[in-house]
């Protein structure tokens, strides 16, 4: 059975840092690429990064919203993706889900950026 | 970006209904379209992908198309279990972009 869990949300103040994990099984994690995407209270859903296998060299993507203060990783020794979020706002107050492929999702974690 | 711009943002039918969802591609995106459920306090659950092709488990009274630039979600026969909200989501050309949502509700 393919799981993702996300963890690491919580509440946080503005300009501060948090780093999600999304631990993996289930399927080859080592060749799928893998995904953030969040869901503002709005329900709004924005793709935020991606990164790709070892094959492609862990080629990374991200919306232009966040680049340049969040950086998504991974570890295929414990198939597992991280999204290190830096410089954080207000307006990254969302739910963070990590996909692969966009069939499978985890079930969220919530991060709220409020002072 | 390529922006996705789907509607309505609320239908509200009935039980048994036959229901069209659609989203436009300001441009091209190939068929490079999913189609994506969301039930409240879940994740998304896909449901069409390649614009026209049912994902595994997916009921066939779903289905997906595509007019030019204008992609749609129809719904056969309605079923109290389909009341959630639609995405549409491309992924011809990062950023992918999804569409507002559309909630669909018993009217």
């Amino acid at each position: 059975e393919v799981q993702l869990v996300e963890t690491g949300g919580g509440l946080v103040q503005p300009g501060k840092s948090l780093k999600l994990t999304c631990a993996t099984s289930g399927f080859t994690f080592s060749t799928a690429w893998m995904h953030w995407v969040r869901q503002s209270p709005e329900k709004r859903l924005e793709w935020i990064a991606r990164i790709k296998d070892k094959s492609n060299n862990y080629a990374t993507d991200y919306v232009e919203s966040v680049k340049g203060r969040f950086t998504i990783s991974r570890d295929d020794s414990k198939s597992s993706v991280y999204l290190q979020m830096n410089s954080l706002k207000e307006e990254d107050t969302a739910t963070y889900y990590c996909t692969t492929a966009f069939a499978y999702w985890g079930q969220g974690t919530l991060v709220t950026v409020s002072s | 970006d390529i922006q996705m711009t789907q509607s309505p943002s609320s239908l509200p039918a009935s039980l048994g209904d036959r229901v069209t969802i659609t989203c436009r591609a300001s441009q091209d995106i190939g068929n490079y379209l999913r189609w994506f459920q969301q039930k409240p306090g879940k994740s998304p659950r896909l449901m069409i992908y390649g614009a026209t092709n049912l994902a595994a488990g997916v009921p066939s009274r779903f289905s997906g198309s595509r007019s030019g630039s204008d992609y749609s979600l129809t719904i056969n026969s309605l079923e109290s279990e389909d009341m959630a909200i639609y995405y549409c989501l491309q992924h011809n050309e990062y950023p992918w972009t999804f569409g507002g949502g559309t909630k669909l509700e018993l009217k």
